[in-house]
């Protein structure tokens, strides 16, 4: 079975500060670890996935997120918050046994303050 | 290029009823999935379908619920005799194929209130 916890419903940061939201996973298989970003009454958007290689993924806005096999996390980061990043984040995950659906994590809302 | 499109965006709709909510993927994109996001559920996955392969229905919650995809593009999901708890907002995705590391993007989703 695959499981995804996202342990923080909420994530304060100032802007131009760093912003990290966390991500633990479990898998049987291989994973393949997604991050979504949803933004008020609109869909989910793509933001980056690691697939295999590099531990460090670099995806769209600035953001990048560490694969840590170790401790099965896929924590989102960002060097720099900006207050357009307030929104919602989902980390999903798949792995290579069998099933084609992504399972989500429940969500953490990251606020941005000015 | 244009992105998956559902509609409608929203329906309201008394208990009882039956709902259609249609799903345009991506041009070219062989893999459609169907996905309920609620308040107290999250994201769960409904049903997905590739190809003219059988489709996987192992995340519909009850037999009310049923999807189709003709021509291998569009899809409708349907809910009948709509109930309460099925107030959520039902996200399709498409992805290019069937490979583990494909993405998949996702529609805006349909907005359902069930009264």
């Amino acid at each position: 079975a695959q499981s995804v916890a996202q342990p923080e419903d909420q994530v304060n940061v100032a802007e131009g500060n760093p912003l990290t939201v966390k991500c633990t996973y479990s898998v049987s298989g291989n994973p393949y670890l997604f991050w979504y970003v949803q933004y008020p009454n609109r869909g989910l958007q793509f933001l980056l996935k690691y697939i295999t290689g590099d531990n460090l993924v670099k995806g769209s806005y600035g953001f990048e997120a560490e694969f840590n096999k170790s401790q099965t996390s896929f924590h989102l980061k960002k060097p720099s918050a900006l207050v357009s990043d307030s929104a919602l984040y989902f980390c999903a995950v798949r792995d290579n046994t069998g099933r084609r659906a992504l399972t989500f994590g429940s969500g953490t809302r990251l606020q941005v303050q000015p | 290029g244009a992105g998956v499109s559902q509609s409608p965006s929203n329906k309201v709709t008394e208990k009882g009823k039956d709902v259609e909510l249609r799903c345009d993927p991506i041009s070219g994109h062989t893999a459609l999935y169907w996905y309920r996001q609620s308040l107290g559920q999250g994201l769960e996955f409904l049903i997905y379908f590739q190809g003219n392969s059988a489709p996987d229905k192992s995340g519909l919650p009850s037999d009310r619920f049923s999807a189709e995809r003709t021509g291998g593009s569009v899809s409708t999901l349907t809910i009948q005799r709509t109930q309460q708890e099925d107030s959520a907002v039902y996200l399709c995705a498409s992805s290019l194929g069937t490979a583990f590391q494909e993405t998949q993007y996702f529609g805006p989703g349909t907005r359902l209130l069930v009264l």
